[in-house]
């Protein structure tokens, strides 16, 4: 079955914490993002990557870093988590060729940082 | 960047009425437009697009149009049914970035 899988599903953790958020896609998309949702504010993208090792900067990166060391992988890393970053967090694929734009979604991820 | 605003961001509609979702954008090399439905604890799922060449597209109940000039673009559901009610986004593709929208909470009373 064509999938974004995040994991995990729910991350209770403390101020400072390191943390890491997994997405993995089994359709072989090129094009791979981050979005954070919050209430009134719709979902905001936070990184994309066009490719293995092509990451940038969405609207706000500011506290995130990500890598894409293979094409099925695109995890979302919190080095130094504060409570403003509690969010439901969001991975999403597309194959990105051509008209092929359309966006799958991972089943998200609601953390809290306390 | 791109600045994609969405309105309203409640509705109600009476069972087989129609709802109508208006986003604007700002910037003009945009050039496709998506729209999201996300029903209660799940996740987003496309349900129509556009792109910057075409003004209007239909798919059953829902349709969707663009004004360039304007940059605007709407979300057209007729004859709605109570399992339409959902959170809608729409979204703004300028180069390699997505733009949404703030999101309109579509109720739909049977």
């Amino acid at each position: 079955e064509a999938q974004v899988t995040q994991n995990p599903r729910y991350l209770i953790t403390v101020t400072g914490k390191k943390l890491t958020v997994t997405c993995s896609q089994n359709m072989n998309h090129e094009y791979m993002s981050w979005y954070r949702q919050d209430p009134g504010l719709g979902l905001r993208q936070i990184y994309y990557s066009m490719n293995v090792e092509v990451t940038d900067k969405g609207d706000v990166p500011e506290g995130y870093k990500v890598s894409r060391k293979e094409k099925r992988n695109f995890p979302l890393i919190l080095e130094s988590p504060s409570p403003n970053q509690t969010s439901l967090y969001f991975c999403a694929s597309s194959l990105f060729q051509g008209l092929n734009t359309e966006a799958f979604f991972g089943q998200g991820t609601r953390l809290t940082v306390v | 960047g791109e600045n994609v605003e969405q309105h309203p961001s409640t509705l109600s509609v009476q069972e087989g009425d129609s709802a109508v979702i208006k986003c604007t954008y700002s910037d003009s090399a945009s050039n496709y437009f998506p729209w999201y439905k996300q029903e209660l604890g799940k996740r987003p799922q496309l349900i129509i697009d556009i792109r910057s060449n075409v003004g209007e597209k239909k798919d059953q109940r829902i349709a969707v149009t663009l004004n360039k000039t304007a940059k605007h673009f709407s979300l057209h559901i007729t004859e709605t049914q109570p399992e339409d009610s959902a959170v809608y986004f729409c979204a703004a593709q300028n180069s390699n970035q997505f733009y949404f929208g703030t999101g309109t909470s579509l109720t739909v009373i049977p």
